[in-house]
């Protein structure tokens, strides 16, 4: 089934930790996008890739890296956890980088993180 | 500084009509999208605008005005299942994507 997935599902994690959050996509979409969900805030960019090779700094860069290998697979990286980052993560692509019509973003089902 | 503004929550009855609103002020404008979020669940798409007008499909319509930096959808024929988050999303001139907190919609019997 064409979409995608996010590992894990929930993560507990102690303050220090290191955490890499999964997220591939079967869609050939060139652009990806990491987002940390927190309630009354809306979505809050992390960091995004228009394309494989590439990536680029959002709204909320601090404390998180990411790596875009290959056009499937974009994981999100954070080196030293953090209570403040407890949140519900979520990635999402877009056929291209950019706007416009038939370019919307299509969403896997998030992974919820708490740093303790 | 960019800035979408939403209703935080509406309560509407089953069946009835409701429209929310969403007001922008974003560095250019390249788009607006709504999509519909579940509790617990990723945001699913709803509509795009680009040009002043309402666009309708089937029990959902979503309108733009882009000289007011103003867009609503409009749900009619309300069904339990819509109760959701609604959230607005505006393209800047960058062609970021600029995110509303979202608009809480409880649907009674």
């Amino acid at each position: 089934i064409a979409g995608i997935t996010q590992a894990p599902t929930s993560q507990i994690l102690a303050a220090g930790r290191r955490m890499t959050l999964r997220c591939t996509q079967d869609m050939r979409h060139n652009a990806m996008y990491w987002y940390r969900q927190d309630l009354g805030l809306g979505l809050r960019l992390i960091h995004y890739s228009n394309t494989a090779g590439t990536t680029g700094k959002g709204e909320v860069p601090d404390g998180y890296s990411v790596s875009r290998a290959n056009t499937d697979d974009f994981p999100l990286t954070l080196a030293s956890a953090v209570p403040s980052q407890t949140s519900v993560y979520f990635c999402a692509s877009t056929p291209e980088g950019g706007g416009g019509a038939g370019n919307e973003q299509f969403f896997g089902p998030g992974t919820r993180l708490t740093v303790l | 500084g960019q800035n979408i503004d939403q209703p935080t929550e509406m309560t509407a009855t089953e069946g009835a009509i409701v429209q929310i609103n969403c007001t922008y002020q974003t560095s250019g404008f390249n788009g607006l999208f709504w999509y519909q979020q579940h509790a617990g669940e990723a945001p699913t798409f709803l509509s795009y605008n680009v040009l002043d007008g309402l666009e309708e499909k089937g029990r959902f319509s979503s309108f733009l005005s882009r000289s007011k930096g103003y867009s609503y959808l409009l749900l009619k024929e309300l069904q339990m299942k819509d109760s959701a988050s609604y959230l607005c999303a505006v393209i800047d001139s960058n062609y970021q994507l600029i995110w509303g907190a979202g608009t809480k919609l409880i649907i009674k019997p």
